[in-house]
């Protein structure tokens, strides 16, 4: 059973923080990973896509991958009360399939 | 382009009864994936199809099924509800053709449906 772990939450940050997301996950075939925001009764969006070891960077945003270590991250720099919603990890495995974590719910604190 | 559109948007159902969800995909997508999301369980991967064939199921029982027209769209059945059903259910589509991909997917707006 692949399984995507992330840290619960809720996590709250003030406004102009940076707010640090964590995620690790058991499939090791994984190849491409995705991290996408849901605002409350609306639909997951794709903020950011990351394939390679490394850092990528978007804007405010920057992805961390270490396949080594199966654990993928997101920053948010300069945290906005915009940014407050639930942010989920997806893994991709070579069958098409993405495995969601249950997501981090996030605060930002005007 | 336009989205993912789903539907109907909301839906209200009886227990035993069954009930067809409707999803087209984005524009040139031919990879559709089906998602059930409740707040305890978080999303859960139904199946997904490419080029009207079934090409990944998730753990979910026979009562829930699917199935794609030549123009990709795809539809959603699930017979004999039971209150545990009631959930949004996510449509994504993706520029997906191989087994092996990294699209990532692009989810519309959801049906949400209640089990009475």
């Amino acid at each position: 059973q692949k399984e995507v772990e992330q840290n619960s939450g809720p996590l709250s940050v003030p406004e102009g923080a940076i707010a640090s997301l964590n995620c690790t996950y058991s499939d090791r075939v994984s190849q491409s990973f995705f991290w996408y925001r849901q605002y409350s009764g609306k639909s997951p969006e794709l903020i950011m896509s990351i394939y390679s070891n490394g850092d990528k960077e978007d804007g405010r945003f920057t992805a961390q991958l270490n396949k080594a270590s199966q654990y993928v991250s997101l920053l948010i720099r300069d945290s906005q009360p915009s940014d407050s919603a639930t942010y989920l990890c997806a893994p991709q495995t070579g069958a098409n399939n993405l495995f969601f974590g249950t997501g981090t719910r996030l605060t930002v604190i005007p | 382009k336009a989205g993912v559109t789903q539907t109907p948007r909301y839906l209200i159902k009886t227990r035993g009864q069954q009930v067809t969800l409707s999803c087209s995909p984005i524009s040139g997508h031919r990879s559709v994936s089906w998602y059930q999301q409740t707040p305890g369980q978080g999303l859960q991967f139904l199946f997904e199809y490419f080029s009207e064939t079934q090409r990944n199921k998730g753990n979910f029982p026979g009562r829930f099924s699917g199935r794609q027209f030549s123009n990709s769209r795809s539809e959603m059945n699930v017979s004999t509800l039971e209150l545990g059903d009631s959930a949004l259910y996510l449509c994504a589509s993706s520029l997906s053709t191989g087994y092996s991909s990294n699209s990532p997917l692009h989810f519309g707006n959801g049906t949400r449906l209640t089990v009475t």
